[in-house]
């Protein structure tokens, strides 16, 4: 167990419509990471907070945001889905901002369906 | 730009046998961290080894060691005696200064019994 707890564990949904999944980091860690991975895709960074301020951004879709909460907690929102957002969506956390030696800790992920 | 190249989509080794996984990176940074992941059918994502730019030795945990070759920007994961548990999706990971991590394509490992 890696102490990274990600809910939903699956989500179906319809084309246009908009999720939201959550992300509570190891207790003490102030990074929360996104990635999506898809099959054609791999894994894809989309979205970096630190501490409750976004701190590094990478592909993500304009209709997606995400934030992270006071409490350390992180949502990610996708909103007007399609087909291809289909995916599986980690996240991860770290105990800083980001260093090199700093290895992550990942989420058993969120299964999103787009029907 | 790729900046994590894994050559190889999938690989099968018999059990019991050892095998390397392929990892190049291209960075210009001096500082440095290569991370493997390993991935099961179940879907989690498990840190195996990480390596950093300036560590001479190549690390080790149990089974899995990684020989880095600083020159040739490569970071190939070795995992010895060969296990069906070892059957799973295998990631080489790279994180410059303090940067984001960024993901290979992956390898699929099959052990054969």
């Amino acid at each position: 167990d890696s102490g990274v707890t990600q809910t939903p564990k699956h989500l179906i949904t319809a084309t246009g419509q908009r999720v939201t999944l959550r992300c509570s980091p190891r207790s003490g860690d102030l990074s929360v990471y996104w990635y999506q991975q898809s099959l054609d895709q791999g894994l894809q960074f989309l979205i970096q907070y630190y501490n409750g301020e976004e701190r590094a951004k990478g592909n993500i879709l304009e209709r997606f945001s995400a934030q992270q909460f006071p409490d350390l907690h992180s949502e990610l929102n996708l909103s007007s889905l399609e087909l291809g957002d289909s995916a599986l969506y980690f996240c991860a956390s770290s105990a800083y901002q980001g260093k090199a030696n700093e290895k992550l800790f990942f989420g058993s992920g969120t299964q999103l369906s787009v029907l | 730009a790729q900046k994590i190249t894994q050559t190889q989509p999938g690989m099968f080794v018999q059990e019991k046998e050892a095998v390397t996984l392929d990892c190049t990176y291209d960075t210009s940074d001096q500082s440095y961290g290569l991370f493997w992941y390993k991935q099961p059918s179940s879907g989690e994502m498990i840190f195996l080894i990480y390596q950093g730019s300036y560590d001479e030795q190549n690390a080790t945990e149990g089974r899995y060691s990684l020989n880095f070759q600083k020159a040739r920007k490569s970071a190939n994961l070795v995992i010895s005696a060969s296990q069906l548990g070892d059957s799973a999706m295998y990631f080489c990971a790279m994180r410059e200064g303090n940067n984001d991590m960024r993901f290979g394509a992956g390898t699929r490992l099959t052990v054969k019994p």
